[in-house]
């Protein structure tokens, strides 16, 4: 398996414009996360989904972001608009839901700087 | 609300020390606790995944031991090498998700 897939691996755009980051999940994978990170605030979940459904999004940080999964093994997280402080890594990961045995498979992360 | 806390927040130790790192959660209702390892760069990788009836799990020179009534887990490296540096991070799962800690940051030198 190709293990969790990101793209693009880096992105730098400016400020107002729209992002969109992309994720492909391991295949047989049915829950999967999106997280930020950043030096001063540490790795931060923003929003996960179980079986295409969004569970919690309560870590988004504002109506700018929103994500979604349009099929089980594909996933999206928007930005619009962009701004500067929006600059972190953004990482995905999957796992089976369900299964408190498995750990969560990360992909290599998106690196967005917002000029 | 959990929170994890890993400290020291960095380490620098010469190759060969046997070294040890930790992380506290405040919750001690957990489904389990993972270490991950984040190369400069990179995504982060599992370690070690402690279930919360177990007490350790081991994988080569890796120990990781887990007391849930203090609310500890402590990383263990044996003979570490300069290979071992990286940023090292525990998390703690819930039901679903997991929540991590701020990491430690090692540095091994020759």
């Amino acid at each position: 398996d190709a293990g969790v897939i990101q793209s693009p691996r880096h992105e730098v755009t400016e400020m107002g414009q729209e992002v969109t980051l992309r994720c492909k999940l391991i295949s047989g994978h049915n829950s999967l996360f999106w997280y930020r990170q950043t030096m001063m605030r540490g790795l931060e979940l923003l929003i996960y989904f179980n079986n295409n459904v969004p569970i919690d999004d309560s870590g988004m940080p504002e109506d700018r972001f929103s994500a979604k999964m349009p099929n089980a093994s594909f996933s999206t997280l928007k930005i619009q608009p962009s701004e500067p402080r929006d600059s972190a890594v953004y990482f995905c990961a999957s796992t089976y839901f369900g299964r408190v045995e498995d750990t969560q498979y990360f992909g290599p992360g998106t690196r967005l700087t917002v000029l | 609300k959990q929170e994890v806390t890993q400290i020291p927040a960095a380490l620098s130790v010469p190759e060969g020390e046997n070294l040890v790192l930790n992380c506290s959660f405040t919750d001690s209702a957990i489904y389990n606790l993972q270490w991950f390892r984040q190369d400069p760069g990179k995504g982060l990788t599992s370690l070690l995944l402690i279930q919360s009836s177990q007490r350790e799990q081991t994988s080569g020179r890796l120990n990781a031991s887990l007391d849930k009534s203090s609310g500890r887990s402590t990383l263990y490296i044996a003979a570490s090498q300069p290979g071992d540096s990286a940023t090292y991070l525990c998390a703690v799962a819930d039901a679903d998700k997991l929540i991590f800690g701020t990491g430690t940051r090692l540095q091994v030198f020759p």
